[in-house]
């Protein structure tokens, strides 16, 4: 099993662009969640699905847009890439109480 | 906001040495969750605490938790050089995502 897969690995933006991270899972879990982490700051929740199909925000959601493209998949999307998003993004799935995060994205906005 | 606050924000000891983290949090949980990342990478689940549950070890862990000052401690004993990581606490409500506390980064040398 690769557990969750996290695409690309490294990004570099420019202002006003978009893009969309990639987040896979094969452990047949139900939720999954996108975080962003900065220095200093923890892990900040984004959004998160419950199910397929279903999709909540979390504390800091501005800005960006997911999208629970079937059980497997959760993409997290920017519209208009800002500065103030640079940041390491992290996908995690959920079994019962556990999380399992992905290798993160790491996204630089100039 | 964040609901978990580590402490100390860094810690530096030496090989064979214990180290102690402590997490303090605002509400009631249902479970409290400790996590380890090391540079690079995604977090990993290292233990879980029930509510209900006072002292919990697992391995080198053990982790206590004190539901009326709302705080828990992590106790890594005989460390090594390979529990050098960054240490995150992070607490489950009933019906929500974890929330994740900022971190403490653990240092340990030979």
């Amino acid at each position: 099993n690769a557990g969750v897969t996290q695409t690309p690995k490294f990004q570099v933006l420019k202002t006003g662009q978009s893009m969309t991270l990639q987040c896979a899972q094969d452990m047949n879990h139900n939720s999954m969640y996108w975080y962003r982490q900065d220095p200093g700051m923890g892990l900040r929740l984004i959004y998160y699905s419950a199910s397929e199909g279903t999709t909540d925000k979390g504390e800091v959601p501005n800005g960006y847009n997911v999208s629970r493209l079937n059980k497997r998949e959760f993409s997290l999307r920017l519209e208009s890439a800002a500065p103030s998003q640079t940041s390491v993004y992290f996908c995690a799935s959920r079994k019962v109480n556990e999380q399992f995060f992905g290798p993160g994205t790491r996204l630089t906005v100039l | 906001s964040q609901q978990g606050e580590e402490d100390p924000q860094a810690l530096s000891i030496q090989e064979g040495e214990n180290a102690t983290m402590n997490c303090s949090y605002k509400t009631s949980i249902n479970n409290l969750q400790w996590y380890r990342q090391n540079s690079g990478r995604g977090l990993v689940h290292l233990i879980l605490i029930r509510s209900n549950e006072r002292e919990k070890h697992s391995g080198r862990l053990r982790v206590t938790l004190d539901t009326s000052k709302k705080s828990s401690s992590l106790l890594i004993t005989a460390s090594r050089a390979a529990d050098t990581a960054s240490y995150f606490c992070a607490t489950n409500q009933a019906g929500t995502a974890l929330i994740f506390g900022k971190g403490t980064t653990l240092s340990v040398s030979s």
